[in-house]
C-alpha cells in the first residue's frame, strides 16, 4: 500500500520568498505530524494535527511558519519570508491515532535550501 | 521532562561483526522507547519499540534492544552487521503518561551514523 508521500522532494528558494510543502498521509490515519531535521541533528517537532485541528503548535519556530490540513487528508506547511536558517529537511509522519503506542510512519521528506 | 542521548555520532564496524549503538534516556515517567532507521533519501522506518512489556525487544532486520531501567539505557544491537545496515539510527523516548507537549511527547536523539566496512 501507499506510504506517506511528500512534495516536492527538493526545493531551492531565495531568501525572502514563501514556500509551501505538501504531505499526503496514509489513508485512514487521523494523526499527522511535521518535523524539521537540520544537518547533523535529530528531529525537531513542529506541529501536530488530529483530524484537521492542530491541538499542538508548540514547535513552530516563528510566526512565519504555519500549517493546515484538509479533513484527515493532505497537509501543507507554509514558510513565509524564508531565511537561510530555515534550510533543512522537513519530514511529515502520520499514525492511526495519537499516543506513543501508535507507530508514526514517515515520508521521505522535502529538502529545503534557502539561498 | 524527558531527554535522550546517543553517545556516539558515528560508529564504524566491519561486515559480519557485532553492532552496538548506545542510547541513554531520562524521563519523569515510565517511558516508551523506540529506534528508527533512516537510509539515504528514504523516510524514517521504525526498527523496534519498547512500551513496558518484555525488556528485550526484537525488531526488524535482526536488530534488538534491551531496556535497562537501572542504567536508563536502551542500546541497539545486532550480532552480525550487513552492508545494507549502513544508515542513520535515531533513539526516541516518549513519556507513557502523556502530559502534553510536542508530537505526543516524542523526543529524538541526534542520531548515530552507522558505517559498515567491507
Amino acid at each position: 500500500g501507499a506510504g506517506v508521500s511528500q512534495s516536492p522532494s527538493n526545493k531551492v528558494t531565495e531568501k525572502g520568498k514563501d514556500v509551501e510543502l505538501r504531505c499526503d498521509p496514509i489513508s485512514g490515519h487521523t494523526a499527522l505530524y511535521w518535523y524539521r531535521q537540520r544537518l547533523g541533528q535529530g528531529l525537531e517537532f513542529l506541529i501536530y494535527f488530529q483530524g484537521n485541528s492542530a491541538p499542538d503548535k508548540s514547535g513552530l519556530p516563528s510566526d512565519r511558519f504555519s500549517a493546515e490540513r484538509t479533513g484527515e487528508s493532505v497537509s501543507t506547511l507554509t514558510i513565509q519570508r524564508t531565511q537561510q536558517e530555515d534550510s533543512a529537511v522537513y519530514l511529515c509522519a502520520s499514525s492511526l491515532g495519537r499516543g506513543p503506542g501508535n507507530e508514526q510512519f514517515f515520508g521521505p521528506g522535502t529538502r529545503l535550501t534557502v539561498l | 521532562a524527558q531527554s535522550v542521548t546517543q553517545l556516539d555520532s558515528h560508529v564504524s564496524v566491519s561486515e559480519g561483526t557485532p553492532v552496538l549503538l548506545r542510547c541513554n534516556y531520562s524521563s519523569s515517567y515510565s517511558p516508551s522507547l523506540f529506534w528508527y532507521v533512516q537510509h539515504p533519501n528514504k523516510g524514517l522506518q521504525l526498527l523496534l519499540k519498547y512500551t513496558s512489556a518484555a525488556t528485550l525487544v526484537k525488531g526488524i532486520n535482526g536488530f534488538e534492544a534491551e531496556f535497562k531501567k537501572s542504567e536508563t539505557s536502551f542500546h541497539l544491537t545486532k550480532p552480525s552487521a550487513h552492508m545494507s545496515d549502513a544508515a542513520e539510527y535515531f533513539c526516541v523516548v516518549s513519556d507513557a503518561l502523556y502530559s502534553g507537549g510536542g508530537a505526543d511527547g516524542l523526543t529524538f536523539g541526534k542520531g548515530t551514523h552507522l558505517i559498515i566496512q567491507p
